[in-house]
């Protein structure tokens, strides 16, 4: 079965930093494009970062320099490493495929882990 | 950075009546390589992540039910719901994905009139 499932998250305190994962089953991380998505608490969705296949990274301007994305091709996992967390960045954190075949639409996405930054 | 505008914001449509949901891009998301409009909808239910609905603006998710449509082109797009179902009641997001940042409309929350 093709699924993804975050782990990671958690209460952290403004400043502080967390790594999130999320391990795929059914099919390869690192021959696809792998993007991060957040929701905060009762609102819409936001991207976040992408890895493309080859290994490119991008990144939202809200999070340009302080979130890493990375995979770890033997564990078939991508990663998000939050670093300098603000009361913004609170949101439920998504991970999803980008489907070639549909011109990088979002096909599969994991349930959700859940980001509290707050003292 | 592509901005994408849904309207409506809230939508209340009878059972077995017909949901029209509109999302404008603010340019144009047709690659004419291949014309193709890089927009696809998502259905999102209360405490579940986003459901693929259509990609290429038109074109239906495997096991996606028929009364689900898309349409549009250029930076003008349509979902429509032929005819509602209980199980329909969401919010349903457009997103373009024709280049950096990906972007998502601010969403549409469909209800049970």
């Amino acid at each position: 079965e093709v699924q993804l499932v975050e782990s990671g998250g958690g209460l952290v305190q403004p400043g502080g930093s967390l790594r999130l994962s999320c391990a795929a089953s059914g099919f390869t991380v690192s021959s696809n494009y792998m993007s991060w998505v957040r929701q905060a608490p009762g609102k819409g969705l936001e991207w976040v970062s992408v890895i493309y296949s080859a290994g490119s990274t991008y990144y939202a301007d809200s999070v340009k320099g302080r979130f890493t994305i990375s995979r770890d091709n033997s564990k078939n996992t991508l990663y998000l490493q939050m670093n300098s967390l603000r009361t913004e960045d609170t949101a439920v954190y998504y991970c999803a495929r980008e489907r070639e075949e549909m011109g990088l639409a979002f096909d599969i996405w994991g349930q959700g882990t859940m980001v509290t930054v707050s003292s | 950075d592509i901005v994408m505008t849904q309207s409506p914001d809230s939508l209340a449509v009878s059972l077995g009546e017909r949901a029209t949901i509109k999302c404008k891009s603010s340019q144009s998301i047709l690659y004419s390589s291949n014309n193709k409009n890089y927009l696809a909808w998502y259905q999102q239910k209360p405490g579940q992540p986003p459901k693929l609905l259509i990609y290429w603006a038109s074109t239906r998710e495997s096991g996606v039910p028929d009364r689900f449509s898309g349409s549009g082109s250029g930076t003008d797009f349509t979902l429509t719901i032929g005819s509602l179902q209980a199980e329909d009641v969401a919010v349903y997001y457009c997103h373009q994905y024709y280049n950096t940042p990906r972007t998502f409309g601010q969403g549409t929350k469909l209800e049970v009139k």
